[in-house]
């Protein structure tokens, strides 16, 4: 199965920074990747399809990129309310599978 | 609005069998495959089972295959995860997504396995 490998871990930075996440597949998903964000109690909440699609709802500040095995998750100027954890999820080969995740917290 | 609720979820003995339910409103059930995605304590989702349209499609993790089975009522809106020889490492929060583009999601079920 493919194995996403997502970092760093844990990432502490203050609202208005810009957050970087990163996503490796072990193998090529094309763009078959999307972005989650969970935050205690909640299922997960799709964020990014197919690499760099933003889903309905979601602000511009949220926005993916990559193709391949390499994957970004930028947010631009983090607000208060996006202190979460973030899972990327490859959805070309099944099972589909999902890295072990960010913890964006704040600094 | 679309919605998806889980039910059955609750406290097995190791080896024991549970079937949790998903109910699902506010889109075309029958149009659309569904997933059956775990979350054990603090760590990433898992997908489990997926079933098609026409409930004859399915497909397994490694980690369930042969122990679970994922069938559907479309006439019901009703999609199915039968459990059998449940193991502590089971023991999740049992969530039913809508497969297209996994935008929606139920709140999820609980389901420990433990003695």
């Amino acid at each position: 199965e493919v194995v996403l490998t997502q970092s760093p871990a844990t990432l502490s930075l203050s609202p208005g920074e810009v957050a970087t996440l990163s996503c490796r597949a072990s193998q090529s998903v094309v763009t078959y990747l999307a972005w989650y964000q969970q935050k205690p109690g909640q299922p997960p909440r799709l964020l990014i399809s197919d690499a760099s699609n933003r889903a309905t709802g979601i602000p511009a500040s949220f926005s993916g990129s990559g193709s391949g095995t390499d994957f970004t998750l930028t947010i631009s100027s983090l607000e208060p309310e996006d202190f979460a954890v973030y899972y990327c999820q490859q959805r070309r080969y099944w099972p589909y599978t999902f890295g072990q995740g960010t913890k964006l917290e704040i600094k | 609005e679309v919605q998806l609720v889980e039910s059955g979820g609750g406290l097995v003995q190791p080896g024991g069998s549970l079937r949790l339910s998903c109910s699902a409103s506010g889109f075309s059930f029958s149009s659309y495959s569904m997933h059956w995605v775990r979350q054990a304590p603090g760590k990433g989702p898992e997908c489990v089972s997926a079933i098609g349209t026409n409930g004859v499609t399915t497909y397994y993790g490694d980690s369930v295959k042969g122990r679970f089975i994922t069938s559907r009522d479309n006439s019901q809106k009703m999609l199915y995860l039968q459990m059998n020889s449940l193991r502590p490492e089971d023991t999740a929060v049992y969530y039913c997504v809508n497969a297209d583009a996994y935008q929606y999601w139920g709140q999820g079920t609980l389901v420990t396995v433990s003695s």
